[in-house]
Order: structure tokens, then C-alpha cells, then sequence
């Protein structure tokens, strides 16, 4: 199995700062015939299920804010969310689909306001 | 609007057997593959299973294999999960997905549309 490794465990950053979420995959998640990097951000508050926020590594998902930006390529991926808001409180989750149907989340990185 | 109503969850003694459903409105369900994806207590998101949209192709995770059967219903616009063999380290919130591609036989292994939960508790 791929495994994904987020970075930091939990992060606190001030209301309109940039807040930086990390992601290394132990194999490259980019596929050399799509040359599309199979690589996705979630978001979950507290009680709720999963949100999509990023696909392919870097498109947004319908409906998501612009301050959500999704970068990277083959092991290092970044979700960045330009100037915080309050209601982006939340832990995100990288998550493969290189190696489906083995798909695998990373363990999770705790953002709170500072 | 696009729902995915889970039931089924509740306590369970080791060893035995639960099934989850759930019922998709709001979306062509036929068209969709659809995902299980279980949450621990306080723990990240575990994959557990996928079913293509016409019920043939069918995926489990390692940890889970020969316990579970993912099945659909497209008359219904069900989804299920029939787990076995239940132990504690199954105990989790589990959450039903459906794909991302719209194309029926296709999959893109991420998930745009997530069920409420529904938890599951292993314990005598």
C-alpha cells in the first residue's frame, strides 16, 4: 500500500493568515499516461462526514472558496488556504487513488484558530 | 437535493453480524459507483470497500476481506454493507460515498458525496 504522511499533526494559525497542510506519498501518485497526479484534499468538522475540497491534486471542487489551493506533484502535495476564516476550522485529510482500489488516507492534520 | 441516508448501525457482540444500508436520493444511483469508508474513534479515514455502478466490479479493503460483502440494489437506490465476524478493532463510524465520475461502469476512486454515518459498536 501507498502510505501518505501529513504534516504538521495539528496547526494553529490567526484568522486571515495563510495556513500550509502537507502531504508525502511513499510512491509517486502521478500517473506518466494522464500525467495527472491521482491525489485528493477533504475536509471534516467536528460531527460531520468527509468534504472534497481538491482533486487531481489541484482542482477545485464545485462550490469550494478560493482561498483553497491544492499543489504539488509524484510525493509532495500542499493544501494551502490563502488568509483563514473561521468556519475553515477542521482536520484534512490527504487521500491516493493511484494504487486503487488500495486507496489511503493520510492520518489526519488538526487546524484551529490561534 | 443529493442525499445519502445511512441505517443500520448499532451494538453488536464480537463475532457477530451487522448491515448497513444506504439510500441514495436526489441523483441517478445506477450511474454511480459507490464507496464504504470507516472513521474509529478519534482516528483518521480507513477505505473499506468499493462496488462499481452496475454491482460487477467489487473491492475490499485487507482488513476487512472475507468479513464483508458490499452489495447494491439499483431499484432501490440502496447501497449495503453485510459485515461478519465482528470484532472491536471493527468499532467505527461508517460512512457511505459516491464516486466522483457520473460515467457508469467508470470509477475515479474519490468521493464527492458522503452519508451522515452511521456507528457501529463491537462490544459484549
Amino acid at each position: 500500500d501507498i502510505v501518505m504522511a501529513q504534516s504538521p499533526d495539528s496547526l494553529a494559525v490567526s484568522l486571515g493568515e495563510r495556513a500550509t497542510i502537507n502531504c508525502k506519498s511513499s510512491q509517486s501518485v502521478l500517473d506518466s499516461f494522464t500525467n495527472k497526479n491521482y491525489l485528493a484534499w477533504y475536509q471534516q468538522k467536528p460531527g460531520q462526514p468527509p468534504k472534497l475540497l481538491i482533486y487531481w491534486a489541484s482542482s477545485r471542487e464545485s462550490g469550494v472558496p478560493d482561498r483553497f489551493t491544492g499543489s504539488g506533484s509524484g510525493t509532495d502535495f500542499t493544501l494551502t488556504i490563502s488568509s483563514l476564516q473561521a468556519e475553515d476550522v477542521a482536520v484534512y485529510y490527504c487521500q491516493q487513488y493511484s494504487s486503487s482500489p488500495s486507496l489511503t488516507f493520510g492520518q489526519g492534520t488538526r487546524l484551529e484558530i490561534k | 437535493e443529493v442525499q445519502l441516508v445511512q441505517s443500520g448501525g448499532g451494538l453488536v457482540q464480537p463475532g457477530g453480524s451487522l448491515r448497513l444500508s444506504c439510500a441514495a436520493s436526489g441523483f441517478t444511483f445506477n450511474s454511480y459507483a459507490m464507496h464504504w469508508v470507516r472513521q474509529a474513534p478519534g482516528k483518521g479515514l480507513e477505505y473499506v470497500s468499493g462496488i462499481g455502478s452496475n454491482g460487477n466490479d467489487r473491492f475490499y479493503a485487507d482488513s476487512m476481506k472475507g468479513r464483508i460483502t458490499i452489495s447494491r440494489d439499483n431499484s432501490k437506490n440502496t447501497l449495503y454493507l453485510q459485515m461478519g465476524s465482528l470484532r472491536a478493532d471493527d468499532m467505527a463510524v461508517y460512512y457511505c460515498a459516491r464516486d466522483r465520475s457520473s460515467s457508469p461502469g467508470h470509477f475515479y476512486y474519490f468521493m464527492d458525496v458522503w452519508g451522515t454515518g452511521t456507528a457501529v459498536t463491537v462490544s459484549s
